[in-house]
């Protein structure tokens, strides 16, 4: 099975720049996702990782250590409208296909402030 | 305009009523997942189908029933509603190697 652990709530300030971190024990591993989920609505795809390093878009990056089962997501130049959830999700691999099961983390809800 | 559908959006019943929430996407996609989220947790797996035919259970299966009979629709059956199967539920479906999910709009379910 999968266990995913990711702190609960943040705060940062408007402008600058926030970590949130990601640990994983995975049975099976095929890649890790964030997503990011505004109160109320569903969530909606912000990065995917399966090879180890960054992957970067925009002002969001993902960072992932595969021996480490570790990931976080940088958030950078932080506005308003960054206040949300964010959601750390590791997909298994399972019958030779690359979609199975998918295991989400509690979600770390981020308040940014003027 | 390529999305995931769910139906209805809202939905109040009373212990032992049978439903079904359906779920439609516009996409082809071959993967399709339901999902529930409860305040402070997580979304967790309830079921998913990779394929036609083809369905395996998640992390949360129990009291749930589901079917895949055509690739584009996924619904979410259950038999005998309870109180701890009120929630918020999402649908989601992808391309079997896909990055992304995308995710309906979600089902607020509340079991009297």
């Amino acid at each position: 099975g999968q266990n995913i652990d990711q702190p609960t709530e943040m705060t940062a300030t408007e402008g600058a720049i926030v970590q949130i971190n990601c640990t994983y024990q995975t049975s099976g591993f095929n890649g890790l996702f964030w997503y990011q989920q505004h109160a109320g609505e569903a969530p909606t795809f912000l990065s995917y990782n399966v090879l180890d390093g960054l992957e970067e878009k925009g002002r969001f990056s993902s960072f992932l250590s595969r021996s480490k089962g570790y990931s976080y997501l940088l958030l950078k130049e932080l506005q308003m409208k960054d206040s949300a959830s964010y959601l750390c999700a590791v997909r298994d691999h399972r019958r030779g296909t690359n979609a199975g099961k998918s295991t989400f983390g509690d979600g770390t809800t981020l308040t940014v402030k003027p | 305009e390529a999305q995931v559908t769910q139906n209805p959006r809202y939905l109040i019943t009373v212990t032992g009523k049978k439903l079904t929430v359906t779920c439609s996407q516009n996409m082809n996609h071959e993967y399709m997942s339901w999902y529930r989220q409860d305040p402070g947790l997580g979304l967790r797996q309830i079921y998913y189908s990779m394929n036609v035919e083809v369905t395996d259970k998640g992390d949360v299966p129990e009291g749930y029933k589901v079917s895949r009979k055509e690739k584009r629709n996924f619904p979410l059956i259950l038999e005998s509603p309870s109180p701890n199967q009120t929630s918020l539920y999402f649908c989601a479906s992808s391309t079997p190697g896909g990055n992304e999910q995308f995710f309906g709009p979600g089902t607020r379910l509340t079991v009297l």
